[in-house]
């Protein structure tokens, strides 16, 4: 357990529902990444956060999904009217600072399922 | 921009007997360079990592790593497999500029790894 949870762990939805999930970061850590991992590959990045400010978006981030920070501790993400492609694995992650011996602290993930 | 690749999707060993697992980056900066490992039903855990310090990285289990500006490499090693070390590895890059990390991980696509008796 390193200290990042995520909420769901499991999520099946049906495709064109929004769905919403929260990540726990490590309590002092003031940076929160999501990645997303498809099966049979490595996690793609998505976005990441210091504090409450979002600062880059990946290209994979489509505008049906948004991501908050809103007080600089938890974080959601949420996607709208899903689609079977966005079915995967979405990883949270977190790191205290900036610098050369950051570390990223992957939470258990939450697995999503678009039917 | 930065990639990785990992050269094998899976390897097969026996225990007791040595680990590699190959991994070549591309980076346009200074890169930092973290081998993750991920069991089944679990989450993502740093094995090691490589932020222009020594070249040779020792991380936990005995894993090691070497990084190599010349080849572009950063091959992850172990002198003697055990049952508990099967699992998927990623060899994963960031950039590190002036002592920044962008926070941006780029994976590659992950190397099962697998220890018969």
């Amino acid at each position: 357990d390193t200290g990042v949870s995520q909420d769901p762990r499991h999520k099946i939805t049906k495709r064109g529902q929004n769905v919403t999930f929260r990540c726990d970061p490590i309590s002092e850590h003031n940076r929160l990444y999501w990645y997303r991992q498809t099966l049979g590959q490595g996690p793609e990045f998505l976005t990441y956060f210091q504090n409450e400010a979002q600062l880059e978006k990946s290209r994979l981030l489509s505008d049906r999904f948004s991501a908050e920070r809103p007080k600089g501790s938890f974080s959601t993400l949420e996607i709208q009217r899903t689609e079977q492609g966005d079915s995967a694995m979405y990883l949270c992650a977190s790191s205290v600072g900036q610098g050369e011996s950051y570390e990223q602290f992957f939470g258990p993930g939450t697995r999503l399922t678009v039917l | 921009a930065q990639s990785v690749t990992q050269l094998d999707s899976h390897v097969s060993v026996s225990e007791g007997t040595p680990v590699l697992l190959r991994c070549n980056y591309s980076s346009s900066y200074s890169p930092s360079l973290f081998w993750y490992v991920q069991h089944p039903n679990k989450g993502l855990q740093l094995l090691l990592k490589y932020t222009s310090a020594a070249t040779l990285v020792k991380g936990i289990n005995g894993f090691e790593a070497e990084f190599k500006k010349s080849e572009t490499s950063f091959h992850l090693t172990k002198p003697s497999a055990h049952m508990s070390d099967a699992a998927e590895y990623f060899c994963v890059v960031t950039i590190n500029a002036g002592g920044t990390s962008y926070g941006k991980l780029t994976f590659g696509q992950g190397t099962i790894l697998t220890v018969h008796p």
